[in-house]
């Protein structure tokens, strides 16, 4: 089975400073990463994802992410907070080395509130 | 504009009514899901369907029916709705054509059941 953990429910950070949302997986076969973004009241959007090559994977509004096998993470980090970054972050895993219908599900953390103070 | 749809974006109902909620994607997306979110449990998988058809249980399915009859929607069906069924509900889409990658949600719906 797979599973994903974000340790901290929330994360405070300064406008200006780097933030770090941290997320570790479980699978038993090779991963694809996904990292979501959730606004109030709206959906969530796809921020970047890992599927293979390089580690250090980048995405929108300046995200990027590091997948690290021997730790079994992939942690989303900005070099500079904004404001409007304030939002609910979820990490997601689908374990690829099932066939079939199974090997689309994705299964997310419990999500990690990111406020980031003026 | 590629999108998922989904109606309505609120609900309140009570217990034992039956409910529908709608889901549209324009994308000739093969894969559809529903998910519930609540707090602390993050989001949990209802029910998928990899295309016309075919459908199958995703964690919580209980309570829950579906059915995709054409590839843009996928509706959610509460046959008999109860209140542990309150939640905030996504539908998801995506291309198992161009390898399934990335999942492109609706804006939610969140339901109240009294």
């Amino acid at each position: 089975a797979q599973s994903v953990a974000q340790p901290e429910d929330q994360v405070n950070v300064a406008e200006g400073n780097p933030l770090t949302v941290k997320c570790t997986y479980s699978v038993s076969g090779n991963p694809y990463l996904f990292w979501y973004v959730q606004y109030p009241n709206r959906g969530l959007q796809f921020l970047l994802k890992y599927i293979t090559g390089d580690n250090l994977v980048k995405g929108s509004y300046g995200f990027e992410a590091e997948f690290n096998k021997s730790q079994t993470s992939f942690h989303l980090k900005k070099p500079s907070a904004l404001v409007s970054d304030s939002a609910l972050y979820f990490c997601a895993v689908r374990d690829i080395s099932y066939s079939g219908a199974g090997s689309y599900q994705l299964t997310f953390g419990k999500g990690t509130k990111l406020s980031v103070i003026p | 504009e590629a999108q998922v749809t989904q109606n309505p974006r609120y609900l309140i109902t009570v217990t034992g009514k039956k409910l529908t909620v709608t889901c549209s994607q324009n994308m000739n997306h093969e894969y559809m899901s529903w998910y519930r979110q609540d707090p602390g449990l993050g989001l949990r998988q209802i029910y998928y369907s990899m295309n016309v058809e075919v459908t199958d249980k995703g964690d919580v399915p209980e309570g829950y029916k579906v059915s995709r009859k054409e590839k843009r929607n996928f509706p959610l069906i509460l046959e008999s709705p109860s209140p542990n069924q309150t939640s905030l509900y996504f539908c998801a889409s995506s291309s198992i054509l161009a390898g399934g990658e990335t999942q492109y949600f609706g804006p939610g719906t969140r339901l109240l059941v009294l």
